[in-house]
């Protein structure tokens, strides 16, 4: 079974902050996705990875960056941390191709204060 | 960039009664997939659609994707409590590296 950990399930910050998201995937998954979650907004894609090294930006990459240095880890980045970034945090990955299913972490609630 | 209408946005059903969901698109799908998230929980992978007019079933779900392969729905006949959640579609982007658009999902609540 896929299991994809994120490295926090609350986290608060203060605004100005540099805070760092962790998500680990164990099926040695091409892909990689961070996406937040809002009331009445669904999923929206922040930024996506399709290998080591490799990074495309999603709808909403104002404010957030990403690393993905080993292909089980992907970073996401807020440079510094302001009170419209608190929100639900998912991570996802999937096989590198079209057509697969995404299999997600629990997601981080961060609340920016 | 691609644009999907999920409607409705929330549906509130008793227990025993039927509910649908339609995803809609102003242009053709590749594909599209369906992920239930249920409270306090994260999207979980139902199914895939791929054909135009395909038709596919799990147990009380039945998922249909358009002849034109412009919309798609969610069919649960007699809903259960364990039915609560939050229903997306997740039209495929239409390139080789596997990123989905998210519609805006169908909040279901289930009255006993």
């Amino acid at each position: 079974d896929v299991k994809v950990t994120q490295s926090s399930r609350y986290l608060v910050k203060r605004t100005g902050e540099k805070v760092f998201l962790e998500c680990v995937q164990d099926m040695d998954h091409e892909n990689m996705f961070w996406y937040r979650q809002d009331p009445g907004l669904g999923l929206r894609l922040i930024y996506f990875s399709y290998d080591v090294k490799m990074k495309e930006k999603g709808d909403i990459p104002e404010g957030y960056s990403v690393s993905r240095e080993k292909k089980e880890r992907f970073s996401l980045i807020l440079e510094s941390a302001s009170t419209n970034q608190t929100s639900m945090y998912l991570c996802a990955s999937s096989l590198g191709s079209s057509n697969q299913p995404q299999h997600f972490g629990d997601g981080t609630r961060l609340s920016i204060l | 960039g691609q644009q999907v209408m999920q409607i409705p946005q929330y549906q509130h059903v008793q227990e025993g009664e039927d509910f649908t969901t339609y995803c809609n698109s102003s242009t053709t799908l590749s594909n599209i997939q369906w992920y239930k998230q249920r409270p306090g929980g994260h999207p979980v992978f139902l199914i895939q659609l791929v054909k135009s007019g395909e038709v596919k079933k799990q147990k009380r779900l039945t998922f249909q994707f358009g002849e034109a392969k412009k919309n798609s729905s969610l069919h649960i006949t007699a809903t259960q409590t364990t039915d609560v959640g939050t229903y997306f579609c997740a039209p495929d982007r239409g390139s080789t590296l596997g990123r989905l658009y998210f519609g805006r999902g169908t909040q279901l609540t289930v009255w006993p």
